[in-house]
């Protein structure tokens, strides 16, 4: 099974905010709300910055949310900073495959 | 504070194995599943496989199913993943994650990342 899909690629400036859609299907984010979202820069390891779909994990800051629509998960950053800039992972619980990320989103503040 | 580190770089030839060791550190290995993951050079985050490190019960991806061997050692707090049969696809870092479930309740979410291994297959 394909990996969920994101856009390869987002882009905003500092100040706004931005969503990553993360698509799947019903064995997947449309019927498990295990959806989890970590960032990555170049060359560290990911970090959780999302998980259950909603929750922050403490220490993340609040300008990052996400919701989930039927099979379509989607992480928000507002407030957009430099330091946003980074990889963004979804990732969900499948009853296909047990784990399944995303192809990764790559963000960039301009 | 949950600190996990693993083994450092490996350079192997094709048909050769690699095992990557994970040492947790701050927990008690035993209490929470461990996630394996691995990413190819630009490429993205790939689950291999996690382990019940209480029971050493494993689930791993298909695409691994017959090549990769989870384990743990509870003595020394360490997970290990075993790969079998190398090829240059095999090229990776690889990362050991825990999961955030506590009491063993499978959450499917990784809270905290090693630093990761780099794999590289040539001949």
């Amino acid at each position: 099974q394909s990996a969920l899909t994101q856009p390869a690629s987002v882009s905003g400036s500092p100040g706004q905010s931005i969503t990553i859609s993360c698509t799947g299907s019903s064995s997947d984010i449309g019927n498990y709300n295990l959806v989890s979202w970590y960032q990555q820069y170049p060359g560290k390891a990911p970090k959780l910055v999302i998980f259950e779909v909603t929750k922050r994990p403490s220490g993340v800051s609040n300008r990052f949310s996400a919701s989930k629509s039927g099979n379509t998960a989607s992480l928000t950053i507002s407030g957009l900073r430099s330091e946003d800039e980074a990889d963004y992972y979804c990732c969900s619980f499948s009853r296909i495959t047990t784990v399944m990320f995303g192809g990764g989103t790559k963000l960039t503040v301009l | 504070q949950v600190q996990l580190v693993q083994s450092g770089a490996e350079m192997k030839r094709p048909g050769a194995s690699v095992k990557v060791s994970c040492k947790a550190s701050g927990y008690t290995l035993t209490g929470y599943y461990m996630h394996w993951v691995r990413q190819a050079p630009g490429q993205g985050l790939e689950w291999m496989g996690s382990i019940n490190p209480n029971s050493g019960d494993t689930k791993s991806a298909q695409q691994f199913q017959g090549r990769v061997t989870m384990t743990r050692d509870t003595s020394t707090n360490t997970a290990y993943m075993e790969l079998t049969r190398l090829t240059p696809d095999d090229t990776a870092v690889y990362y050991c994650a825990k999961d955030r479930g506590q009491w063993l309740v499978f959450v499917y979410v990784m809270d905290v990342w090693g630093q990761g291994t780099t794999v590289i297959v040539s001949s």
